[in-house]
């Protein structure tokens, strides 16, 4: 346990409908990210957060994709009308460091669209 | 863009010691990371290569070039709980983005 947590830990949804994932990263830590993880791949960056601000969006996140950080605290990511391509395990990780080299990883919530 | 390349799977013995390589192309390079994945389970950080050299943290040790853009995790006296997915991770602009990854079979 790495001191990173996420709710919920499985979601099934069905196309079309809307999804809000929460990570609680660690306390002291000011760095937040988002991924995405698909079967055989290494996670791939959505965005990140220093607080409050999101400092970073990756180009392959679509619209439908958005992320909160309201208080530098906690963290909420919304996928609007899921397609079945959605279906993928989340990952938030927090990071101490300035750089971000060394990040510590929720045990992520694993989506799937039906 | 970037890229990172690194074998698919490797296969080593218990006891033994392999090396997993990883090259890479990026711009705005800060530094190299390891991570280790279980199957079901997250990522955990293992390494970070900012300078030219040899880290070591225990059984683990890893290494980097930045005039080659290579990088390689070493892992000596394998047992079979290091039986994972291994990810080097280019590290720029304040966040990482990970290879493929290498899975590693270890054999009794």
């Amino acid at each position: 346990d790495t001191g990173v947590s996420q709710d919920p830990r499985h979601k099934i949804t069905k196309r079309g409908q809307n999804v809000t994932f929460r990570c609680d990263p660690i306390s002291e830590h000011n760095r937040l990210y988002w991924y995405r993880q698909t079967l055989g791949q290494g996670p791939e960056f959505l965005t990140y957060f220093q607080n409050e601000a999101q400092l970073e969006k990756s180009r392959l996140l679509s619209d439908r994709f958005s992320a909160e950080r309201p208080k530098g605290s906690f963290s909420t990511l919304e996928i609007q009308r899921t397609e079945q391509g959605d279906s993928a395990m989340y990952l938030c990780a927090s990071s101490p460091r300035r750089g971000g080299h060394e990040q510590y990883f929720g045990p992520g919530t694993r989506l799937t669209v039906t | 863009g970037q890229s990172l390349e690194q074998p698919s799977e490797v296969t080593a013995v218990e006891g033994a010691i392999v090396q997993i390589n990883c090259t890479y192309q990026t711009s705005g390079f800060y530094g190299l990371s390891w991570y280790q994945q279980h199957d079901g389970g997250a990522p955990t950080f293992l390494s970070y290569n900012a300078l030219d050299g040899l880290e070591e943290t225990g059984r683990f040790s890893s290494f980097l070039s930045r005039s080659d853009s290579y990088g390689y995790l070493l892992l000596q006296e394998l047992q079979m709980k290091d039986s994972a997915s291994y990810f080097c991770a280019v590290n720029r602009d304040d966040k990482i983005i990970f290879g493929k990854g290498t899975r590693l079979h270890i054999l009794p």
